[in-house]
């Protein structure tokens, strides 16, 4: 089975706090994503990962930064938490085969920022 | 612009009762369409990808087919843990080999 695993399921932070979000995956999947999703807006694409130290914005790319490292690893930061940051996250990894592309989620980081 | 658009907003059934639920889509040149099954506070479940018209995919209770311009997914007889919410994302050919444009989901209730 896939897994996908977030650092936290819930944090709290203040507002102007530097927040770090890990994810991991344990299927040595080439793309790794980060999502942020809210009542009425959906889920939105915030960062997308192709490779190790590759990155690509997404739709919501403003006020956040990512880093990939390592290739399980993927972390998206927050550089200085504003209260309309308060949402759930959701890490995301997935591959291609020569026929079938398949994305898989994490549990999800509620994230509070007061 | 993509467009994915998902109706009703909201579904009741009782259980046994089959229906269906509906994505319709506006993207130049799909590549993929994905439907995932999303509980509260979880992440989202993968279930299928369907690629072309006229294809379709099953799992459990769950059906999903394709065409040009829409996608149902058709849920048989439901019971009350297929209570969720139900995601459509598309992926447009010729862009981003990664991206998916997500729809805003159906929640469906099942009442035993």
């Amino acid at each position: 089975d896939v897994k996908v695993t977030q650092s936290s399921r819930y944090l709290v932070k203040r507002t102007g706090e530097k927040v770090f979000l890990e994810c991991v995956q344990d299927m040595d999947h080439e793309n790794m994503f980060w999502y942020r999703q809210d009542p009425g807006l959906g889920l939105r694409l915030i960062y997308f990962s192709y490779d190790v130290k590759m990155k690509e914005k997404g739709d919501i790319p403003e006020g956040y930064s990512v880093s990939r490292e390592k290739k399980e690893r993927f972390s998206l930061i927050l550089e200085s938490a504003s209260t309309n940051q308060t949402s759930m996250y959701l890490c995301a990894s997935s591959f291609w085969t020569s026929v079938t592309y398949e994305q898989y989620f994490g549990p999800g980081t509620r994230l509070t920022v007061t | 612009e993509d467009q994915v658009t998902q109706s009703p907003e909201a579904l009741r059934l009782q259980e046994g009762e089959s229906s269906s639920l509906n994505c319709s889509y506006t993207v130049s040149g799909l590549r993929g369409l994905f439907w995932y099954r999303q509980d509260p506070g979880k992440g989202p479940e993968f279930l299928f990808t369907l690629y072309s018209a006229g294809e379709e995919k099953e799992k459990e209770r769950l059906k999903a087919t394709l065409t040009k311009k829409e996608s149902f997914l058709h849920i048989t007889a439901p019971k009350p843990e297929d209570s969720a919410t139900y995601l459509c994302a598309v992926m447009k050919s010729g862009g981003s080999n990664y991206k998916l444009t997500f729809g805003k989901g159906t929640l469906l209730t099942v009442n035993p």
